[in-house]
């Protein structure tokens, strides 16, 4: 089963703008961390922000915030005041704590900045 | 500076000529991993390794053997490359908490022709 869905292939946002990229994800352990990569053309991955499963405040890193919810599974990556170098790839990952598991990722929401 | 390193970036190669893509920390970590990269497939584990002489499979392991005789270097290699591995590849390491992402290389981007 996939554990975790970016149902976003692709997205569109104004410079200076807002956008939401959305991830749910799946998991029975109750202990896990969440993360959010952003990958450029130029092919290397970039980690943005990190929201462990206990964390009472949503994660924030400069213009990366994390809107967790975790009732609902989801924690989906705002991206305040858009830039042209933030058009990237973008993936939502997750670590589960149980047996030392791995990263396991979504397929990605290509973000595209429009000037 | 803390970093991993792979090695080539890019390379090209014919069916069924083995080769290994080589995978160095320096940041004594624990986790170490292999990752394929597909368009609209994200990344997939391959294999990986939580210490030295641990390794196994991921989700991809087919074609792909590993080893891990020191803590820092943890190569791939393709023992008879088929075009079906024309992939981009990330190593990356970590360590062993859940709260430490990834730390990626810079990828290696394989075509088999």
């Amino acid at each position: 089963a996939q554990k975790i869905t970016q149902t976003q292939p692709g997205m569109f946002v104004q410079e200076k703008e807002a956008v939401t990229l959305d991830c749910t994800y799946d998991t029975s352990d109750p202990s896990y961390g969440l993360f959010w990569y952003k990958q450029p053309s130029s092919g290397e991955m970039i980690f943005l922000i990190y929201q462990g499963s206990y964390d009472q405040q949503n994660a924030t890193e400069g213009r990366y915030s994390l809107n967790f919810q975790k009732a609902r599974k989801s924690a989906n990556l705002v991206i305040s005041a858009s830039q042209l170098g933030d058009s990237a790839m973008y993936f939502c990952a997750m670590r589960e704590d149980l047996g030392n598991t791995p990263l396991v990722f979504g397929k990605g929401t290509r973000l595209s900045v429009i000037a | 500076e803390a970093q991993v390193t792979q090695n080539p970036r890019y390379l090209i190669t014919v069916t069924g000529k083995k080769l290994t893509v080589t995978c160095s920390q320096n940041m004594n970590h624990e986790y170490m991993s292999w990752y394929r990269q597909d368009p609209g497939l994200g990344l997939r584990q391959i294999y990986y390794s939580m210490n030295v002489e641990v390794t196994d499979k991921g989700d991809v392991p087919e074609g792909y053997k590993v080893s891990r005789k020191e803590k820092r270097n943890f190569p791939l290699i393709l023992e008879s490359p088929s075009p079906n591995q024309t992939s981009l590849y990330f190593c990356a390491s970590s360590t062993t908490r859940k709260s430490y992402g990834y730390t990626f290389g810079s990828g290696t981007r394989l075509t088999v022709v």
